[in-house]
């Protein structure tokens, strides 16, 4: 079963433009959800987190919208770079569950073309 | 920000050797720190967590007696892949939760820059 359900899974952004990266989940215990961004080759890197008390989280050209009813959260990379290109990674964490382990979303490659 | 230095970073070795692979946090300390298998183009696949002190919890269908984790202090964590073979070949990468970072019901995880296993 997929707790986080990540869409799309490949996205082709022209330089400039607004890249949306698209996360849904089922467990509503969920109450922190961080966004990782990976190059190939490396590992992830946290980019951005948000809690479920706020409805958006701005950081630089990164913005997590939160919409606790509908359980999405997405990410937008505002004047999308081509060193953005990436493969990105949302991912969710119960607190009240015993566990510091996360349920990463498939990941969605960004592709920015100049 | 955070370091996490995982070594090596790419290893070859032959079919059935050992291959151990170190995970440190540099500049905070990680009681808890996980090891995931990536295979290409796909997500993250948790494969164990390593507790500091205690034995690793390992996730359903993964052997523990092929991937030995120690975790004997609180910046190093290592995975051993016992008798490799080459179905074994794969990117592994761990991250380390920062101890001091859980305030506001954070979860702060730092991920080293990966190991490429090949097995011949």
């Amino acid at each position: 079963q997929q707790q986080v359900k990540q869409s799309p899974q490949s996205l082709i952004v022209q330089k400039g433009g607004i890249s949306i990266i698209n996360c849904a989940y089922e467990n509503t215990a969920f109450d922190y959800f961080p966004w990782y961004q990976q190059f190939p080759g490396k590992g992830p890197a946290l980019l951005i987190a948000i809690r479920p008390d706020v409805s958006e989280k701005k950081e630089g050209r990164f913005t997590i919208s939160f919409n606790k009813s509908a359980k999405q959260f997405s990410l937008h990379i505002m004047d999308s770079q081509p060193g953005d290109s990436a493969t990105y990674f949302c991912a969710a964490w119960d607190s009240g569950a015993g566990s510091y382990q996360l349920t990463f979303g498939k990941g969605t490659k960004l592709s920015v073309i100049p | 920000g955070a370091v996490v230095s995982q070594h090596p970073s790419w290893v070859i070795c032959k079919s059935g050797t050992s291959v151990k692979i170190e995970c440190r946090s540099l500049d905070f300390q990680a009681t808890t720190m996980f090891w995931y298998r990536q295979f290409p183009k796909q997500s993250l696949m948790l494969m164990a967590t390593s507790n500091e002190g205690s034995k690793a919890t390992y996730e359903q269908g993964v052997e523990k007696d092929k991937f030995l984790i120690n975790h004997a202090s609180l910046t190093l964590s290592t995975l051993t892949v016992t008798s490799a073979h080459p179905e074994d070949s794969s990117f592994y990468i761990c991250s380390a939760r920062d101890d001091k970072l859980l305030a506001g019901g954070r979860n702060i995880q730092y991920f080293g820059a990966g190991t490429r296993l090949s097995v011949l």
